[in-house]
């Protein structure tokens, strides 16, 4: 079945530091894959999105490629802050317009 | 941007009642609403797909007869659980759909503890 498979968390890293959080996804048709993003005591918040192969998603420093060979879109960037830690969920939506999640990542960025 | 409030945002229930959680977006329409369930340390597990006027779609696994899902307008899908045991204990979050553009927003979430 169509499912997300997110890297377990949780991560650690110092302010600066480079970002890589990997999700590959299985589905049967032609999903759009998006990252989401939970502050500490917020709701799910959109951070980006691609709709189709090789597109690039990216917002607030972060980008993803949807990569269709691979069935992947991680998550990077290049330069953390502290006011990024957060959990950080991949999702596919499929045609029917729902969504299937990832088990989300927790990010800590230290000072 | 838009907003999606659930409510109540935590209720602690005994075992055997009921419990109802409510959807609304404030300031757009929404023909869809998703409920989610979210386990600790695990995915958001989609519950059950809301439409307007019709009956829910549930996924697989996830008994109708006890989470039952109304959506009686465009702002306002609700969520019942009945006979409320401690297994059903989880966070709640749904997601509104907007009508027109598909964008998709999230609710903050409503913890439910059965004791």
């Amino acid at each position: 079945g169509d499912s997300v498979t997110q890297m377990e968390g949780p991560v650690t890293l110092s302010e600066e530091a480079f970002l890589t959080i990997n999700c590959t996804y299985t589905a049967t048709g032609y999903p759009s894959l998006f990252w989401y993003v939970q502050y500490p005591g917020e709701g799910l918040q959109l951070l980006l999105k691609a709709t189709k192969a090789d597109d690039k998603g990216s917002n607030k420093g972060f980008e993803a490629t949807y990569r269709k060979e691979t069935t992947s879109f991680h998550l990077e960037k290049g330069s953390v802050q502290v006011s990024d830690s957060a959990v950080y969920f991949c999702a596919l939506r499929l045609p029917g317009n729902q969504f299937y999640f990832g088990t989300g990542t927790s990010l800590t960025v230290i000072p | 941007g838009a907003v999606v409030s659930q409510h109540p945002s935590r209720v602690i229930c005994k075992s055997g009642t009921s419990v109802k959680i409510e959807c609304r977006s404030l300031d757009f329409q929404a023909t869809t609403m998703f409920w989610y369930r979210q386990f600790p340390k695990k995915s958001l597990m989609l519950m059950a797909t809301s439409n307007e006027g019709s009956k829910a779609t549930y996924e697989q696994g996830v008994e109708k007869d006890k989470f039952l899902i109304n959506h009686a307008s465009l702002t306002l899908s609700t969520l019942t659980v009945t006979s409320a045991h401690p297994e059903d204990s989880s966070f709640y979050i749904c997601s509104a759909q907007r009508t027109g553009t598909g964008e998709l927003f999230f609710g903050e979430g409503s913890r439910l503890t059965v004791l």
